[in-house]
């Protein structure tokens, strides 16, 4: 399979804990983003990176949130001292150029407890 | 109001039919237009894309692009039970960064 993947696809926790969630791009696409998706709404942008450098980032991604691309391949979300509200879907996605269609992995279904 | 507009449905028509789905946006500046499908539970499926105005279909989806009104729309001819999801507008607004602003989507039933 030469799609966006995305592991683990579900993650339970309690409040106050770690997560780390990783993004593998379609391998040609240099262009890799990280999107939110909560019941009931459209996903929303938190941030993309071209290559290695992360080049913008939404007022959405607070402190508590980061997200690095290390060699321009994967990539890794960690949310620190997660809370209730962070339950949602966080979907990575990736294009090779700007402009055109993004691919969406599976998603990453976050509970927190 | 919201960048990206679209009734939340349910839209139900029956199976055979043709399916019309709307979408508006509020960036006149905005230069690409993309067609998700989301069954539920699973992650964003492209259908389509669309840049200029006028149609562009595929298969049985069309696209449509009106940028002086600022719509975009959807048609789904030959309505299957198997199109029954969500379909999500995203617009690329002219902001330099290519992120996409998603709609909330449009919930779609075909009958069978």
């Amino acid at each position: 399979d030469t799609g966006v993947s995305q592991d683990p696809r579900h993650k339970i926790t309690k409040r106050g804990q770690n997560v780390t969630f990783r993004c593998d791009p379609i391998s040609e696409h240099n262009r890799l983003y990280w999107y939110r998706q909560t019941l009931g709404q459209g996903p929303e942008f938190l941030t993309y990176f071209q290559n290695e450098a992360q080049l913008e980032k939404s007022r959405l991604l607070s402190d508590r949130f980061s997200a690095e691309r290390p060699k321009g391949s994967f990539s890794t979300l960690e949310i620190q001292r997660t809370e209730q509200g962070d339950s949602a879907m966080y979907l990575c996605a990736s294009s090779f150029a700007p402009g055109v269609e993004q691919f969406f992995g599976p998603g990453t279904r976050l509970t927190v407890l | 109001q919201k960048e990206v507009e679209q009734n939340s449905g349910p839209l139900s028509v029956p199976e055979g039919a043709i399916a019309s789905l709307n979408c508006t946006y509020s960036d006149r500046g905005s230069q690409s237009f993309f067609w998700y499908r989301q069954y539920s539970g699973k992650s964003p499926e492209l259908i389509m894309s669309i840049y200029s105005n006028g149609d562009k279909e595929d298969g049985r989806f069309t696209a449509q692009l009106n940028k002086a009104s600022q719509y975009v729309s959807l048609l789904i001819r030959d309505s299957q039970p198997s199109d029954s999801a969500t379909y999500l507008c995203a617009v690329e607004p002219n902001s330099g960064s290519y992120k996409y602003i998603f709609g909330t989507g449009t919930r779609l039933k075909v009958l069978a």
